[in-house]
């Protein structure tokens, strides 16, 4: 595709409930990761896959958040149990591979998750 | 840890003027990474140039030049003949030669004044 892209671009969430966060990737990006942006704040890293690999969840900040890639394009981000801390934007970016000029990473515009 | 410290939450500038976005970032590595992200307010953040460590000469992209200075650890940004569009939040990034993960500043929101 042309670019990153996520949806839902919004989701409202009650406390409790559990989300799901879609990001398609550029066609053919290997690397694919995950981020957190707080309000006002730089993104934070929370996962990577390489292919449907993955390779760390050394920034998931619980056991409520969890990522997959089942097929290395798609991947969905899943939060279970929102909490009002959970609230952010979550971004998606891609990377064509791993080596010297292949790692620019391309990222999505975002879904603005809201827990009220 | 790598942490990178954007220090100015806050720039703006004149239409057509210049303006410096400071970085500072610290790290033990020989072999790294920088990047200036701009996030306009949709939000899809764009890269802007990017500097290898061992390169001595300056990035430059257009209106953006970079002022690298390894032995201090600053990666400062300038904007050129600043444009209406260039107003956004900019992103200082760090990455590790072989890593993968991005480390972030705060960010400087940029207003153009026209």
């Amino acid at each position: 595709g042309a670019g990153v892209s996520q949806s839902p671009r919004y989701k409202v969430a009650k406390r409790g409930q559990d989300v799901a966060l879609r990001c398609d990737p550029i066609s053919g990006h290997v690397s694919l990761f995950w981020y957190q942006q707080a309000l006002g704040q730089g993104p934070e890293f929370l996962t990577y896959f390489q292919n449907e690999a993955q390779l760390d969840k050394s920034g998931l900040p619980s056991d409520r958040f969890f990522a997959e890639r089942p097929e290395g394009s798609v991947s969905t981000l899943k939060i279970q149990r929102t909490q009002q801390e959970d609230s952010a934007v979550y971004l998606c970016a891609s990377s064509l591979g791993w080596g010297q000029g292949l790692q620019t990473q391309y990222f999505g515009p975002g879904t603005r998750l809201l827990v009220l | 840890a790598q942490t990178v410290t954007q220090s100015q939450p806050e720039m703006s500038v004149q239409e057509a003027e210049t303006v410096t976005l400071s970085c500072t970032y610290d790290t033990s590595e020989s072999d790294y990474y920088l990047f200036w992200y701009k996030q306009p307010p949709s939000r899809q953040m764009i890269l802007v140039i990017r500097q290898e460590a061992y390169k001595q000469q300056n990035a430059t992209e257009n209106r953006f030049s970079v002022n690298f200075q390894k032995a201090a650890k600053s990666f400062s940004l300038k904007i050129s003949d600043s444009q209406l569009g260039d107003a956004a939040m900019y992103f200082c990034a760090y990455r590790r030669g072989f890593d993968y993960k991005l480390s972030f500043g705060a960010g400087t929101t940029v207003t153009v004044r026209a």
